[in-house]
């Protein structure tokens, strides 16, 4: 079993709708919860991090951690094709390592 | 704010050369510095980490080594690449809340 799990996509929206991406993690004692955007072609960069259950809303970027059922998701609203990119999901066990996730590709369409 | 540089940027090398990929870091000091390998298409594979100078933890056994000199340089190496060592190699350092900032990575293409 993988440590940090993201369906894989591609996943197309339409402009103005809701991506919802998730993601899944196997070990219980995880404890941050990152997800990352990363353009082709480039390093990824953080938009999002939550430490504690329920959700977590920064502009049009919502985050969702759920410890008990092991799940984490980010919602991305009015998505723009600026969006449109490989969203990673990574869980930090608190040691010194990030485990990430294959990453989900969005394409925004206009 | 952390900056980190790598070099260099883009590289085609043929099987059996070595490597150096070299990554330095500004604005913080005794840093947690990782190796993130990723090939076409992949997520990110931690090769390397370390928790200061010349402290070096590797996660799989493969074809490369790391080397941390300085406080805030953090080297990558191979005696003799492999066609399975093509991909884009980031360089990242642990902030104090846990997660990792990037550096613009390197792209290494071996023939």
């Amino acid at each position: 079993q993988k440590e940090v799990e993201q369906n894989s996509g591609p996943l197309s929206v339409p402009e103005g709708a809701i991506a919802s991406l998730n993601c899944t993690y196997s070990d219980r004692v995880s404890q941050s919860f990152f997800w990352y955007r990363q353009y082709s072609g480039k390093s990824p960069e953080l938009i999002m991090s939550i430490y504690s259950n329920g959700d977590k809303e920064d502009g049009r970027f919502t985050a969702q951690l759920n410890k008990a059922s092991q799940y984490v998701s980010l919602l991305i609203r009015d998505s723009q094709p600026s969006d449109s990119a490989t969203y990673l999901c990574a869980v930090n066990k608190n040691d010194y390592k990030l485990s990430f996730g294959a990453g989900t590709t969005v394409t925004v369409r206009a | 704010s952390q900056t980190i540089h790598q070099w260099p940027a883009t590289l085609v090398q043929p099987v059996g050369s070595p490597l150096s990929l070299e990554c330095t870091v500004e604005g913080t000091s005794n840093p947690n510095l990782y190796w993130y390998r990723q090939a076409a298409g992949r997520g990110l594979q931690l090769l390397f980490y370390s928790v200061g100078i010349g402290q070096i933890s590797s996660e799989v056994p493969q074809n490369l080594s790391a080397s941390r000199p300085q406080d805030r340089q953090f080297i990558l190496s191979s005696k003799k690449l492999l066609l399975s060592d093509s991909g884009f190699y980031l360089c990242a350092c642990a902030l104090n809340t846990g997660e990792l900032f990037f550096g613009e990575g390197s792209r290494l293409t071996v023939l």
